[in-house]
């Protein structure tokens, strides 16, 4: 049971880059989302999404799109990468129940 | 202000008990969680409680939920080095995205 799978684990990224975090998770949940970890600022909600085809912003959206076209995959993407997004990114997911998993993680380095 | 609450570090001798302390306004809400992060991983679900108890023992966790003050605390008896990570406190209402808002997260720092 892989649970929730985010690649790559670490990434470094030129200042204007753009890129995709990748997120899929197996146990056919509805809803999913995307944090940001940073010191001191404990997780922060980019974007999440209720099921397929539904997406909303969460508190820091900016500079981040995201698509629910699977009830599996929920990718991240960052259109024009900045030293400000380097930062820490967790994927989660939870079905009816009440535990969310997370993912393992992406270290993002924006130069 | 915030909508949870945790103080920032913590620091107990092997053996004592631990207390993570949190607050939170939303008094909608419906489940309050604990999670722990170890270095270099993700989040993990220690325990939850609903809003509607007192109190929820699990082995050496017990979870303590004053509802009226809006306070949940996180006690960890006889704390090991293994028990050194970030403790985050969650909530989440009843109702609309079901997306629990997180603490900043408490940092225990175990040592002999």
């Amino acid at each position: 049971n892989a649970g929730v799978t985010q690649t790559p684990k670490f990434q470094v990224l030129k200042t204007g880059q753009s890129m995709t975090l990748q997120c899929a998770q197996d146990m056919n949940h509805e809803y999913m989302s995307w944090y940001r970890q940073d010191p001191g600022m404990g997780l922060r909600l980019i974007h999440y999404s209720v099921g397929a085809g539904i997406t909303d912003q969460g508190e820091v959206p900016n500079g981040y799109n995201v698509s629910r076209s699977t009830t599996e995959d929920f990718p991240l993407r960052l259109l024009s990468a900045a030293p400000s997004q380097t930062s820490v990114y967790f994927c989660a997911s939870r079905g009816t129940g009440n535990t969310i998993y997370f993912g393992e993680g992406s270290w993002l380095t924006v130069v | 202000g915030e909508d949870v609450e945790q103080s920032l570090f913590l620091s107990v001798r092997e053996g004592d008990s631990s207390v993570i302390n949190c607050t939170y306004t939303d008094s909608s809400s419906t489940y309050l969680y604990w999670y722990k992060q170890e270095p270099g991983a993700g989040l993990q679900l220690l325990t939850y409680i609903f809003s509607n108890m007192d109190m929820k023992q699990d082995q050496r966790l017990t979870v303590l939920l004053n509802k009226k003050d809006k306070h949940l605390s996180l006690r960890i008896a006889d704390t090991q080095t293994g028990d050194s990570a970030i403790y985050f406190c969650a909530e989440r209402a009843s109702g609309g995205s079901y997306i629990p808002t997180f603490g900043r997260g408490t940092s225990l720092i175990v040592h002999p």
